[in-house]
């Protein structure tokens, strides 16, 4: 079993429709990140949150750091934001020296028109 | 936002050859830089993390005489692909981050290596 596992693995949807990805990790973590990866391979990163909430535009990411679980949703979706989506989790503060990030196997999003 | 900025996006090279893939931040000193390798439909794979002034810390099961990474200054990471083989054909990506651990990733857009 994959130590951060992300689901649905395919979503297709709607333009307009409002996307949620989910990502559920069995570590501790520190902080986690939400990438986003372009058909060309060009990785974004889109949040780094350890607590809470953060907004930026359209994009809404959560995370429940108890239920060690995190949500990346996406209002109003559009053709462009066709991609795959990555969470990646750092490990805890404690393990200072390796902080190498544990990736999900990735949510391949296709937003048709 | 940060820039970190890698080339080439694409190689084609013979088998047996090397090849080099930069990767550079632009607008921020890089204390370490990590380089990752990507099978189709898969996740990355950290390949090696890289320090600037020290050797890389290699992943087990990466062949450190094969991907040769070197992190001479503080805005620029290499890796070359020595003998490459037609196993070696992959998407490389790297990513960069300033000093802190935990401090935000930037990455690269990846070079996509074919080996003939």
């Amino acid at each position: 079993k994959n130590e951060v596992e992300q689901s649905p693995q395919n979503l297709t949807a709607q333009e307009g429709e409002f996307i949620t990805i989910n990502c559920s990790y069995s570590v501790g973590i520190s902080a986690l990140h939400w990438l986003q990866q372009h058909p060309g391979g060009g990785i974004v990163s889109l949040f780094m949150l350890s607590s809470g909430k953060k907004k930026h535009g359209r994009l809404i990411a959560t995370i429940n750091i108890q239920e060690k679980h995190s949500s990346l949703h996406i209002t109003a979706s559009h053709p462009r934001d066709s991609a795959v989506y990555i969470c990646a989790v750092y490990p805890p503060i404690s393990n200072f020296g390796n902080e190498k990030l544990t990736f999900g196997t990735g949510t391949r999003l296709t937003i048709i028109p | 936002g940060a820039v970190v900025s890698q080339h080439p996006s694409w190689v084609i090279c013979k088998s047996g050859t090397s090849v080099k893939i930069e990767c550079r931040s632009l607008d921020f000193q890089a204390t370490t830089m990590f380089w990752y390798r990507q099978f189709p439909k898969q996740s990355l794979m950290l390949m090696a993390t890289s320090n600037e002034g020290s050797k890389a810390t290699y992943e087990q099961g990466v062949e450190k005489d094969k991907f040769l990474i070197n992190h001479a200054s503080l805005t620029l990471s290499t890796l070359t692909v020595t003998s490459a083989h037609p196993e070696d054909s992959s998407f490389y990506i790297c990513s960069a981050r300033y000093r802190t651990p935990w401090s935000p990733l930037h990455f690269g857009n990846g070079t996509r290596l074919t080996v003939t």
